[in-house]
């Protein structure tokens, strides 16, 4: 069975502050996928990046980028220069084989960014 | 916004009773799926659809029934709701298995 642990329930940091979320995950297939959704205060969930375990580059998009190590099974995110709008709820989850229907999410990251 | 609609958005009933939600998508995908949202569980998926009457169970799938009578169609039921079933419902629609997922706004689902 899989699993994906996201062990900090909430977090606040000042506007501007670099912030990053850990993402922690279990799977004996060799083969998977791991994915980050943004879920506002409006409460839709926005995806944000898929990365398969074939890949261990990291990413960079604008402020936010992924730091993906099969050697601790962690897929971290990481916002930089962190603004009000990226307050959410934040969710990482894994697929595993070549599929992607049968996602396991993490419990979420409730992140604050105090102005 | 991924073409994707839920209905209701909100929706109050009672212990017993059929519920059923809609989710309706503009995209022709052909993957779609059901989500429950609760406290400390993140999102669990319910059932999903690979196709026109071609449905397939989750982690989570008792109690439900879906079906999938036309591709930009796929229903929710709650044959006799209960108590435990409150939650807010999510669906998804994806291109292929291959292909992330995207979701929908959200049914707000209370069960007195």
């Amino acid at each position: 069975a899989q699993k994906v642990t996201q062990a900090q329930t909430e977090i606040s940091v000042v506007e501007k502050e670099d912030v990053t979320l850990d993402c922690v995950y279990e799977t004996r297939d060799t083969t998977y996928y791991l994915f980050w959704y943004k879920q506002p205060p409006s409460g839709e969930l926005v995806f944000l990046i898929r990365r398969n375990s074939f890949d261990e580059q990291n990413e960079i998009s604008g402020r936010y980028s992924w730091n993906f190590q099969k050697s601790t099974s962690s897929f971290n995110f990481t916002i930089t220069a962190s603004q009000v709008v990226d307050s959410a709820v934040y969710f990482c989850a894994l697929s595993v084989g070549f599929g992607n229907e049968k996602l396991t999410f993490g419990t979420g990251t409730r992140l604050t960014i105090i102005p | 916004d991924a073409g994707i609609t839920q209905s209701p958005r909100h929706k109050v009933t009672e212990t017993g009773t059929p519920v059923t939600l809609r989710c309706h998508q503009t995209e022709n995908h052909r993957y779609m799926y059901w989500y429950r949202q609760d406290p400390g569980h993140g999102l669990r998926l319910i059932h999903y659809s690979y196709g026109v009457k071609d449905t397939d169970k989750g982690e989570v799938s008792d109690g439900y029934s879906v079906s999938r009578s036309k591709t930009e169609d796929f229903l929710l039921t709650l044959e006799s709701a209960t108590s435990s079933q409150t939650s807010v419902y999510f669906c998804a629609i994806s291109l292929s298995d291959n292909q992330p997922q995207h979701f929908g706004d959200g049914t707000r689902l209370s069960i007195l």
